[in-house]
């Protein structure tokens, strides 16, 4: 069965700041996704990726998958406070069921 | 048009009510989804039909009825509820259960019906 992780839960940054956000999952997954939800709101798609090395940018947002070390990453260049969300792994478990991480809340601060 | 529409936005309903939840997408998808969340939670998925057929009931209370009346609707029907089902209710619909390469085709949500059981 697969599991999906996601660390940090919470996440606190400043406005201009990098980070990473980390997704980890259990089992050969065929692929990853990360989603965005605003409070109150639905999952809106950001990235899906497709295989082994794939990397993927829109704006100051960045996804890599590692499927060999069970890793995908969620980088984000010189944040600002529209991108403070919710923000959601899933795994594709062969086209079942989507499995979603426990979510990372971003709060960037000015 | 990649939307996916959900009625009503909000609902209340009492314990002893029968109400329904409908969804509808016009992009030719073939897999429909229920998904449940509560606050601060990620989305648990509740029921996946393939072509009008329930595919997966992940051991949902009976109390939650789903019906796909044709490809392009999917309803919820809601009956003797607990207060503990008040939560988001979203509803996604993917191309297929899975492509060619048997990956999962990607989910698309739409806005969710906020419940409220009294």
């Amino acid at each position: 069965e697969l599991k999906v992780e996601q660390n940090p839960l919470f996440l606190s940054m400043q406005e201009g700041k990098n980070y990473t956000i980390y997704c980890n999952y259990s089992t050969t997954s065929d692929r990853l996704y990360w989603y965005r939800q605003d409070p109150g709101k639905s999952l809106e798609s950001l990235f899906v990726l497709l295989s082994n090395g794939a990397v993927k940018q829109e704006g100051r947002l960045m996804a890599s998958l590692d499927t060999k070390a069970r890793l995908s990453t969620l980088h984000i260049t010189a944040a600002v406070h529209d991108l403070s969300a919710t923000y959601f792994c899933a795994g594709g478990d062969y086209g079942q069921n989507f499995v979603f991480g426990p979510g990372t809340r971003l709060s960037v601060l000015p | 048009d990649t939307e996916v529409t959900q009625t009503p936005k909000h609902l209340v309903m009492g314990m002893t009510n029968k109400k329904s939840l409908k969804c509808e997408q016009h992009m030719g998808h073939r897999a429909m989804y229920w998904y449940k969340q509560k606050a601060k939670k990620p989305p648990e998925l509740m029921f996946v039909y393939s072509y009008e057929k329930l595919s997966i009931n992940e051991s949902v209370p009976s109390r939650f009825s789903p019906e796909c009346p044709n490809s392009s609707l999917l309803n919820l029907h809601l009956h003797a509820l607990q207060p503990e089902d008040s939560a988001l209710y979203l509803c996604a619909s993917s191309q297929g259960l899975m492509d060619v390469w048997g990956g999962a085709h990607t989910q698309y949500f739409g806005p969710g019906t906020r419940l409220t059981v009294l």
